[in-house]
């Protein structure tokens, strides 16, 4: 069985502040790990994943995560944020080459940035 | 760049009543999916559909869901008989085959039970 836990339903930043967005996994098998963002009235988009290889992931507009296996977290950060970065991200995790290839979805945590 | 479809946006119908969501995937993928959110709740997986075939289930996915894909665009996710519970914002996904694990979702339908 696979999940994943995201700490926080709700984070608030002022703009410029460092975002971090936390997200602890579970899975038996070597997990592939995502990270979605959905703005108000519109699906999830991909933001960035893991599957192999290198553990730090860029994604799309600055934000970037870790893959760190002794720690099962897949955290998100991005330096600097913008107002436009104010949304719902999504952490999620599937089982890669030797589980379900199915992504579970956790609760979501909504980024509040403020002038 | 391609995109998944969902039609309605919002769906009102009243408890007991069969209501059919749609959903066009991006044309070259393969693999479809449903999920939903109830409010404040997490994202949940219903089912995934392959091959016209059910792939996998969650055990939300009971008698009173059904998948179809009726033709070589859509495919739809039929409710037989809504209750309240069933209130939820539901998503569309579909992947490709050389990446499936990389879902590409619509914008949602917001169902409603009255």
């Amino acid at each position: 069985a696979q999940s994943v836990t995201q700490l926080g339903s709700h984070v608030s930043v002022s703009e410029g502040a460092l975002v971090l967005l936390r997200c602890n996994y579970s899975s038996s098998v070597p997990p592939y790990l995502f990270w979605y963002v959905q703005y108000p009235n519109q699906g999830l988009q991909l933001l960035l994943k893991y599957t192999t290889g290198a553990t730090l992931v860029k994604g799309i507009n600055g934000f970037e995560a870790e893959f760190k296996k002794s720690e099962t977290s897949f955290h998100l950060t991005k330096p600097s944020a913008h107002m436009s970065d104010a949304a719902e991200y999504f952490c999620a995790v599937s089982g890669g080459s030797g589980g379900s290839y199915i992504p579970t979805f956790g609760r979501g945590t909504s980024l509040i940035v403020h002038p | 760049e391609p995109e998944v479809t969902q039609t309605p946006s919002h769906q009102v119908t009243q408890m007991g009543q069969e209501v059919i969501l749609r959903c066009v995937p991006i044309s070259n993928h393969l693999y479809f999916y449903w999920y939903r959110q109830i409010l404040g709740q997490k994202v949940e997986f219903l089912v995934s559909f392959y091959n016209n075939e059910i792939s996998e289930k969650s055990e939300i996915f009971d008698d009173q869901f059904s998948v179809e894909r009726p033709d070589g665009s859509n495919f739809t996710l039929k409710i037989r008989s809504t209750k309240l519970e069933d209130s939820a914002m539901y998503f569309c996904a579909s992947s490709e085959a050389m990446d499936r694990e990389t879902l590409h979702f619509g914008n949602g339908t917001r169902l409603t039970v009255t």
